[in-house]
C-alpha cells in the first residue's frame, strides 16, 4: 500500500506570495491532519479535515487554510507569505482522526521565503 | 490542558548501548501516547503507540516503552544502539476532548540522539 504523498517536496517563494501545498493519504485513510515544523517552535498542529470538513483547528492565523477533496485528498494554502512561514510542512492521514488512530506522515514540504 | 515534556534535548550513547530517552507527560485524562522518529530530511516514522492496553509497549527496531502513570512517564528504551538509530525522537500525546482532539497530536520538543562508534 502506498504511503502519504507530498508535493512539492521543495518549494521557494518569496514574501506576500501565496503557496499551495498538496497532500494525498493512503488509500482508504479519510482524516488527514497538517503540521508546521521549524527549528524555534517545534512541530504545531495547523488542522484536520474528514470528509471534506475542517473539524479541528491549532492557532495559527487565518492565512493558513486547508481544503479536502471527495477522494480525501487534501490541499493547504498560506496567502502573504512572511519571513516566519519558513518551515517543513508535514501532512498525516489515518483511518478516522480519533484519538487510538495511528497518523502516518508523509514527507513533508520544505517551504522556504525569501 | 494536555502537554509533553521531553527531559533532554539531546543524548548522545556509545553503538552497542543502552538508549533511554525521557519523557513525562501531563493529562488530566488518560492519554494516547506514541513514539515517532525522523531520520534527517524524513517524515516522521512511528516507533510504538500506548492506547491503555498493556504498559509495556514494543515498538519497531527492538525500542520499547514503558507507561508508568505514577510517575506520568513514557521513556523509550532500547538495549543496545545502532549507528542507524541517530535520529530526532519525539514523544506524542493525544486524548479525547471532544471536537478539540480530531487528528491532532501534540509533540515534544524532541530529542536528538547520536551515536558513537
Amino acid at each position: 500500500k502506498a504511503g502519504v504523498t507530498q508535493t512539492p517536496r521543495y518549494l521557494i517563494k518569496t514574501r506576500g506570495q501565496q503557496v499551495t501545498l498538496s497532500c494525498s493519504p493512503i488509500s482508504g485513510h479519510r482524516s488527514v491532519s497538517w503540521y508546521q515544523q521549524t527549528p524555534g517552535q517545534g512541530l504545531q498542529f495547523l488542522f484536520e479535515y474528514f470528509s471534506e470538513t475542517q473539524r479541528n483547528k491549532g492557532n495559527f492565523p487565518g492565512r493558513f487554510s486547508g481544503r479536502q477533496f471527495s477522494n480525501s485528498r487534501s490541499e493547504m494554502n498560506v496567502s502573504t507569505l512572511e519571513l516566519g512561514d519558513s518551515a517543513l510542512y508535514l501532512c498525516a492521514s489515518s483511518l478516522a482522526g480519533g484519538v487510538l488512530d495511528t497518523q502516518y506522515f508523509g514527507p513533508g514540504t520544505r517551504l522556504t521565503v525569501l | 490542558a494536555q502537554s509533553v515534556t521531553q527531559l533532554d534535548s539531546h543524548v548522545s550513547v556509545s553503538e552497542g548501548t543502552p538508549v533511554l530517552l525521557r519523557c513525562n507527560y501531563s493529562s488530566s485524562y488518560s492519554p494516547s501516547l506514541f513514539w515517532y522518529v525522523q531520520h534527517p530530511n524524513k517524515g516522521l516514522q512511528l516507533l510504538l503507540k500506548y492506547t491503555s492496553a498493556a504498559t509495556l509497549v514494543k515498538g519497531i527496531n527492538g525500542f520499547e516503552a514503558e507507561f508508568k502513570k505514577s510517575e506520568t512517564s513514557f521513556h523509550l528504551t532500547k538495549p543496545s544502539a545502532h549507528m542507524s538509530d541517530a535520529a530526532e525522537y519525539f514523544c506524542v500525546v493525544t486524548l479525547y476532548a471532544g471536537g478539540t482532539s480530531y487528528g491532532k497530536l501534540t509533540f515534544g520538543q524532541g530529542t536528538i540522539l547520536t551515536v558513537h562508534p
